[in-house]
């Protein structure tokens, strides 16, 4: 089956720096990669994804790269605020499994003002 | 709460009692998912279905049943067998449609052993 990992687990950045947080994944059928935020105490929310006919996708200040060969993609969130301090979890999907997602362990993002 | 609602927000359980947390969602969707969260950890998945009356074990699915009698509802019980169910249990569904494999999380029920 999918097996994704996901690094760092913690990572803090000052704000107005940039965050990167990478996920590797095994199943090379995957084909939908998905990116959720979870403040404390919340639900997990979906803030962007990409398949894999795609290597780069944007939307303000958080991009998604993809790179099939290497099985690995990343999130990039630039200009941080303290708003953005959240659990993000990568996830795979589309592959062996179906429409089933594989989560990343997390990576707690604090961003100090 | 987005079209999937969980019941209740926050859940008692004394030493040897069952209890069953709600999940229902009018978005149509077929397949549904509860995962249990610990604190500071990931989401590990335990019961998930693809379809109406018909649903599998997860990763940890020992002490937990489910039951998928309705499209709308997945409902999980917590039964005394499960020994530390202190946790964050999230449920959440997805589309069937081709290629439209994103999940939708409810809010979230907070079970607590006291």
């Amino acid at each position: 089956g999918e097996n994704v990992e996901q690094h760092p687990s913690t990572l803090s950045v000052q704000e107005g720096d940039s965050a990167v947080i990478k996920c590797t994944y095994s199943d090379s059928a995957s084909n939908y990669f998905p990116w959720y935020k979870q403040e404390l105490g919340k639900r997990p929310q979906l803030i962007i994804d990409i398949r894999s006919n795609v290597g780069e996708k944007k939307d303000q200040r958080i991009a998604v790269t993809l790179n099939k060969t290497a099985k690995h993609f990343s999130l990039h969130i630039t200009e941080t605020q303290p708003e953005d301090s959240a659990v993000y979890f990568c996830a795979a999907g589309g592959g062996d499994a179906g429409n089933m997602l594989t989560f990343g362990g997390g990576t707690r993002l604090m961003v100090k003002p | 709460d987005g079209g999937i609602t969980q019941s209740p927000k926050y859940l008692f359980r004394k030493e040897g009692q069952n209890v069953t947390l709600s999940c229902e969602q009018n978005l149509n969707h077929d397949a549904m998912y509860w995962y249990r969260q610990d604190p500071g950890q990931g989401l590990r998945l335990i019961y998930y279905s693809q379809i109406v009356n018909d649903f599998q074990k997860g990763d940890i699915a020992e002490g937990y049943s489910v039951s998928r009698e309705k499209k709308e509802s997945f409902p999980l019980t917590v039964t005394s067998a499960q020994k530390n169910p202190t946790a964050f249990y999230l449920c959440a569904s997805s589309d069937h449609a081709a290629g439209n494999y994103g999940y939708t999380f409810g809010s979230g029920t907070r079970l607590t052993v006291v």
